[in-house]
């Protein structure tokens, strides 16, 4: 199963609203990280949040980390078309050997 | 300079074909990865190469075959692949662990036939 599993799979939002994605794990994790990939092409790294971090803010990004819940948000504001993407969380786990698995993705669309 | 390059973008082949992709970075990085990745669904690490010595196998069909000539290249050997082998195939490096951001190449459409 997926170490990261991201909430809801598919948004849909006006542009210049707020779009919120979240993201749940099962295992303990060192770091976790938010990526984005525009449709057919390669991720973006967005931002990294450690386990010892409850927040962190990137521009128009801000990510939130709550280790007991072993759970994670991502939320953008003020969206803009631009921003139309597919979003994955990334959390590393410790399985005989250190690996990032990436979750299944929030489809993020933002209408003009 | 913070960009990995992927070669082909594109790459049609039979299911008798011998193919490789290549990826390039001079970051410095000396972590390089390559994920599989199927439409709708997210990237599926496959190899991880560590200071150009293999670490990580994730139970990868012999038909794909990785190889690392120097610290800023990485090669996937493709072989005999089947019609479900079909997929984007992302490369990526880090600075030197796993751990670490991830740099991400634009990834090689490939589809057998």
């Amino acid at each position: 199963s997926q170490q990261g599993e991201e909430d809801p799979q598919a948004l849909s939002i006006q542009e210049g609203e707020n779009a919120t994605m979240n993201c749940s794990y099962k295992t303990s994790i060192n770091n976790l990280q938010w990526y984005r990939q525009n449709s057919g092409r390669g991720l973006v790294h967005l931002i990294l949040i450690r386990s010892n971090e409850r927040e962190k803010h990137s521009g128009r990004l801000r990510v939130t980390l709550d280790t007991s819940k072993k759970s994670s948000s991502l939320l953008i504001t003020a969206s803009r078309a631009a921003d139309t993407a597919s979003y994955f969380c990334a959390t590393d786990a410790f399985r005989g050997y250190q690996k990032v698995t990436f979750g299944i993705g929030t489809k993020l669309q933002v209408i003009p | 300079d913070t960009e990995v390059t992927q070669t082909p973008k594109h790459l049609v082949m039979g299911m008798t074909n011998k193919k490789s992709l290549k990826c390039e970075q001079h970051m410095g990085h000396r972590a390089m990865y390559w994920y599989k990745q199927k439409a709708k669904k997210p990237p599926e690490l496959m190899f991880v190469y560590s200071y150009e010595k293999l670490s990580i196998n994730e139970s990868v069909p012999s038909r794909f075959s990785p190889e690392c000539p120097n610290s800023s290249l990485l090669n996937l050997h493709l072989h005999a692949l089947q019609p479900e082998d079909s997929a984007l195939y992302l490369c990526a490096s880090s600075h030197s662990g796993i751990q670490e951001t991830q740099y991400f190449g634009p990834g090689t459409r490939l589809l057998v036939l």
